[in-house]
C-alpha cells in the first residue's frame, strides 16, 4: 500500500531564516506530487506540482522554491523566511500521467510559524 | 479559473442531519470529492462523485450532484462528536494535474 510521509510535524523559524519541509512517497512510482498551503481561516491554495524528477510547475508567484530530487522525494524551501509564510503546509501525490487525475492522497502536514 | 465556494461555518445538533454545501463554476469538471480535515492533521479523503451520477451514499454520507446548477451537497446522517472538522469541497478535471479545493466548512457539533 502507498503511504506518505511529511516532516517536521511542526517548525518555528525567525523571518529570515531558511526553510526545508520535505515529503516522501512509498509504495508508488512516478507519482504526481503537490504542495499546498492552508493559511488560517482559509482554504487550501497550491503552490507547486511536480509530474516527475526535476519537473516543477509553480501556480503563485511567492517567496517558496521546490525541488524534486528523487521520483518520491519533493521539498519545499525557501531561502528567507517571511511572516507572511506561515500556515499549515500539506504535501500530496495521485497517480502520475496515463491515470485518471482523481484522489489526492495527503500527508499529515507541517505547521510553520514563522516570528 | 476554476472556483469552488463553500460556507465557512455550519452547527449542528448531535443525531440530526449536518448537510454541507459546495457551489462550483468549472463546467468540465469530471470528479466531485468531499475531504475531511480534523484539527492539525491532514485532508483525508471521505467520498466522491463522478459528473455523470447524480447520488452516491456510503453509510452515513449522502452526495448530491446538481450538474446543471453546479451544486454538491454531503449530507451526513445521526452527526456524531466524531463529525467536528473541516469539510473541503473539491472539484478534477481529467486530465488535468490538479483538484481545486473550495475554503472548506467547519462543522461544529452541539451537544
Amino acid at each position: 500500500s502507498q503511504t506518505i510521509h511529511q516532516w517536521p510535524a511542526t517548525l518555528v523559524q525567525p523571518v529570515g531564516s531558511p526553510l526545508s519541509l520535505e515529503c516522501t512517497v512509498e509504495g508508488t512510482s512516478n507519482p504526481n506530487l503537490y504542495w499546498y498551503r492552508q493559511a488560517a481561516g482559509r482554504g487550501l491554495q497550491l503552490l507547486f506540482y511536480s509530474v516527475g524528477i526535476g519537473q516543477i510547475s509553480s501556480e503563485v508567484p511567492q517567496n517558496l522554491s521546490a525541488s524534486r530530487p528523487q521520483d518520491r522525494q519533493f521539498i519545499l524551501s525557501s531561502k528567507k523566511l517571511l511572516l507572511s509564510d506561515s500556515g499549515f503546509y500539506l504535501c500530496a501525490w495521485n497517480w502520475g500521467s496515463g491515470s485518471t487525475n482523481e484522489k489526492l492522497f495527503f500527508g499529515s502536514g507541517t505547521q510553520l510559524s514563522v516570528l | 479559473g476554476e472556483d469552488v465556494e463553500q460556507s465557512l461555518f455550519l452547527s449542528v445538533r448531535e443525531g440530526d442531519s449536518s448537510v454541507i454545501n459546495c457551489t462550483y463554476t468549472d463546467s468540465s469538471s469530471t470528479y466531485l470529492y468531499w475531504y475531511k480535515q480534523e484539527p492539525g492533521a491532514g485532508l483525508q479523503l471521505l467520498t466522491y462523485i463522478f459528473s455523470n451520477m447524480d447520488m452516491k451514499q456510503d453509510q452515513r454520507l449522502t452526495v448530491l450532484l446538481n450538474k446543471k446548477d453546479k451544486h454538491l451537497s454531503l449530507r451526513i446522517a445521526d452527526t456524531q462528536t466524531g463529525d467536528s472538522a473541516i469539510y473541503f469541497c473539491a472539484e478534477g478535471e481529467r486530465g488535468a494535474n490538479n483538484l481545486f479545493f473550495g475554503t472548506g466548512t467547519r462543522l461544529t457539533i452541539i451537544p
